[in-house]
């Protein structure tokens, strides 16, 4: 069984588009994430999100959002795409506290053109 | 905010040879230190970990020191051999549910056979 599943896995989109990534973990935990992957394999930390509290990284733009509909899911919506935004993108998740192991998803190349 | 820098940015090494990466942070209450390792396509993993009220963990030819003094953590490979060739990460976080953590820029290791 997958711990934590990303869709899709590919996304090529052109300049100006609206699109979702969708993330889901079955390990029970309590707090899901959004990473940023560039070029340069920086990973960076965009969006941390339990049941209680949404914590932005300020330097994310508000074209960017996460919408958790349940405690397992935590999906990522981008409007107006630009080429910046060319990245392979990693949910994760962990137990709240104390502070462990983030488990990965398998990422999402997203390439605007 | 925590800044954590990682040194080097590459790493070449004969197989059997040890390779040591080091991290330094900034906040001293940052107190959890896991390492990722993360291969060509993959997601990040986790190898090891440690916490603040220890200075040395070890597990099996991997091995992590913690100067907390210094704020700086090192991540100690030996006996290294072709497989362990991926790109390292490095993190710290403070405690709590919105302690996230902050990477590295990662070290690419190659393990020359």
């Amino acid at each position: 069984d997958t711990a934590v599943s990303q869709t899709p896995k590919y996304l090529v989109t052109q300049m100006g588009n609206d699109k979702s990534i969708k993330c889901e973990q079955n390990l029970g935990h309590d707090t899901m994430y959004w990473y940023k992957q560039d070029s340069k394999k920086f990973l960076k930390i965009m969006f941390s999100y339990n049941n209680k509290e949404l914590i932005i990284n300020e330097t994310v733009p508000n074209r960017f959002s996460p919408k958790s509909p349940d405690k397992a899911h935590l999906n990522l919506h981008i409007n107006s795409l630009e080429l910046g935004d060319s990245a392979v993108y990693f949910c994760a998740s962990s137990q709240d506290s104390p502070k462990g192991e983030q488990y990965f998803g398998p990422g999402t190349r997203l390439t605007v053109t | 905010g925590e800044n954590v820098e990682q040194h080097p940015s590459t790493l070449s090494v004969q197989e059997g040879d040890s390779a040591v990466i080091k991290c330094t942070y900034s906040d001293s209450a940052s107190n959890y230190f896991p390492w990722y390792k993360q291969e060509l396509g993959k997601r990040p993993q986790l190898i090891i970990d440690i916490r603040s009220n220890v200075g040395e963990k070890k597990d099996q030819r991997i091995a992590v020191t913690l100067n907390k003094t210094a704020k700086h953590f090192s991540l100690h490979i030996t006996e290294t051999q072709p497989e362990d060739s991926a790109v390292y990460f490095c993190a710290a976080s403070k405690g709590g549910s919105q302690g996230n953590l902050i990477f590295g820029k990662g070290t690419k290791l190659s393990v020359k056979p």
